[in-house]
């Protein structure tokens, strides 16, 4: 059965460090989302793609994140100068349509020391 | 503006008990509701959905939920749990936009 893959599954950086989160959605999905969850609270919608453009995004998705879709395969999410509070589960979604059923990946869960 | 909140972060029961997972939410339209559910090191999968229409939405392994207007609420229960059943889960809603609003997620521990 297709399914979201997100690598890496956990990653560990330094405050004020860039990382990308890498997800590979379900091959003939169109619509593609970022959400988080920072430990013990609630998961939470960052920023929906279609198109090659944003969709709709958060009040947490500020100039700090920005999304890519690179290739025809791989849906990544840049954070710029990691800061402590950014540590999280972020978890990548994706849609054959709109308002259809969101397939999720296991999540990667990002550190920031 | 829409949210979810989910009464209990753990439940346990035991196996062959009745499941009952509460979720209520608030929508200033009429909503769409999910419920997901996450096993140990995978990611959300969906439950079941309440769009329009029937108010008893049937879902995936035995999972059914009914959407209550009067209460608010869209409560997911299960006759008879199965050891399998362990994991947690997440009430969702979205006011018809690609955007889901969760819930804090409730832990069910099925004891045999």
């Amino acid at each position: 059965e297709p399914e979201v893959t997100q690598t890496p599954s956990h990653q560990v950086t330094q405050m004020g460090q860039e990382v990308i989160l890498r997800c590979v959605p379900i091959s003939n999905h169109l619509y593609f989302y970022w959400y988080r969850q920072i430990l013990g609270q609630k998961v939470e919608f960052l920023v929906s793609f279609y198109n090659n453009e944003i969709s709709e995004k958060s009040e947490i998705f500020d100039d700090q994140f920005s999304v890519e879709r690179p290739d025809g395969s791989n849906f990544t999410l840049k954070i710029r100068s990691t800061k402590l509070e950014d540590s999280a589960m972020y978890f990548c979604a994706s849609s054959v349509r709109e308002l259809g059923e969101q397939y999720f990946g296991p999540g990667t869960r990002l550190t920031v020391t | 503006a829409q949210s979810v909140t989910q009464l209990g972060s753990h439940v346990s029961v035991s196996e062959g008990a009745l499941v009952l997972l509460r979720c209520n939410y608030s929508s200033s339209v009429p909503p769409y509701l999910f419920w997901y559910v996450q096993y140990p090191n995978q990611g959300l999968q969906l439950l079941l959905k309440y769009t329009t229409g029937a108010t008893l939405v049937k879902g995936i392994n035995g999972f059914e939920a009914e959407f209550k207007k009067s209460e608010t609420s869209f409560h997911l229960t299960k006759p008879s749990a199965h050891m399998s059943d362990a994991a947690e889960y997440f009430c969702a809603v979205s006011d018809n936009t690609d955007k889901l609003i969760f819930g804090t997620g409730t832990r069910l521990q099925v004891f045999p």
